[in-house]
């Protein structure tokens, strides 16, 4: 099965801050990245698709990069409602597995 | 709108027996792959498993082979999770979750989640 990792754990910021997020894959997955903001007592929100699409209603302020085994996470510029958990999610193959997850914090 | 409205959840004991449905409205569900994804107290995302359109593919995760079955019912636009052999670590908040039209980009809409709480 392929692992992701993520980092750092937590990132604390000020808002108004750049948040960049890394996802790292145990092996290649092309571009099957999926990113997922969840903030407590809710379901989690898909952010970015194929490493790089933005979902339906997702700000300019998120972006996706990355392919192969590298894929990073970029919040250009946080609100106060961006502090919260992202999770990456690899689609290559079965078992599809979720990162450990970065908590974005207030600083 | 798109809704997903799971049920199911309960406090059973070790080794019991649960089934977890979805009622899913506002899209075509018979066109859509489905997920369930769980996440224990104050931990992680896990992925479940996963079903196609008609139900004839099926995946899971390898902690709940053998014990968990996924199913679905495109006449009810309903999904559900079979689980048996309960242990306490399947503990958790189960969502109902819709795979991206076209299927494999990711997981768009999700349900607000069930309680599966195993105990003694």
């Amino acid at each position: 099965e392929i692992v992701l990792t993520q980092s750092p754990a937590t990132l604390s910021l000020s808002p108004g801050e750049r948040a960049t997020l890394s996802c790292r894959a145990s092996q290649s997955v092309d571009r099957y990245i999926a990113w997922y903001q969840q903030k407590p007592g809710q379901a989690p929100r898909l952010l970015i698709c194929d490493a790089s699409n933005r979902a339906t209603g997702i700000p300019a302020r998120f972006s996706g990069s990355g392919s192969g085994t590298d894929f990073t996470l970029t919040i250009s510029s946080l609100e106060p409602e961006d502090f919260a958990v992202y999770y990456c999610q690899h689609r290559y193959n079965w078992p599809t597995l979720f990162g450990p997850g970065t908590r974005v914090d207030i600083k | 709108e798109v809704q997903l409205v799971e049920s199911g959840g309960d406090l059973v004991q070790p080794g019991g027996s649960l089934r977890l449905s979805c009622a899913a409205s506002g899209f075509t569900f018979s066109s859509n792959w489905m997920n369930w994804v769980r996440q224990a107290p104050g931990k992680g995302l896990e992925w479940v498993a996963h079903i196609s359109r008609d139900g004839n593919n099926k995946y899971y995760v390898d902690s709940v082979k053998g014990r968990f079955s996924i199913s679905r019912d495109n006449a009810k636009n309903s999904l559900y999770l079979h689980m048996n052999s309960l242990r306490a670590d399947d503990t958790a908040v189960y969502y109902c979750a819709k795979d991206t039209n076209g299927g494999g980009r990711g997981l768009e809409y999700w349900g607000q989640g069930t309680l599966v709480t195993v105990s003694s």
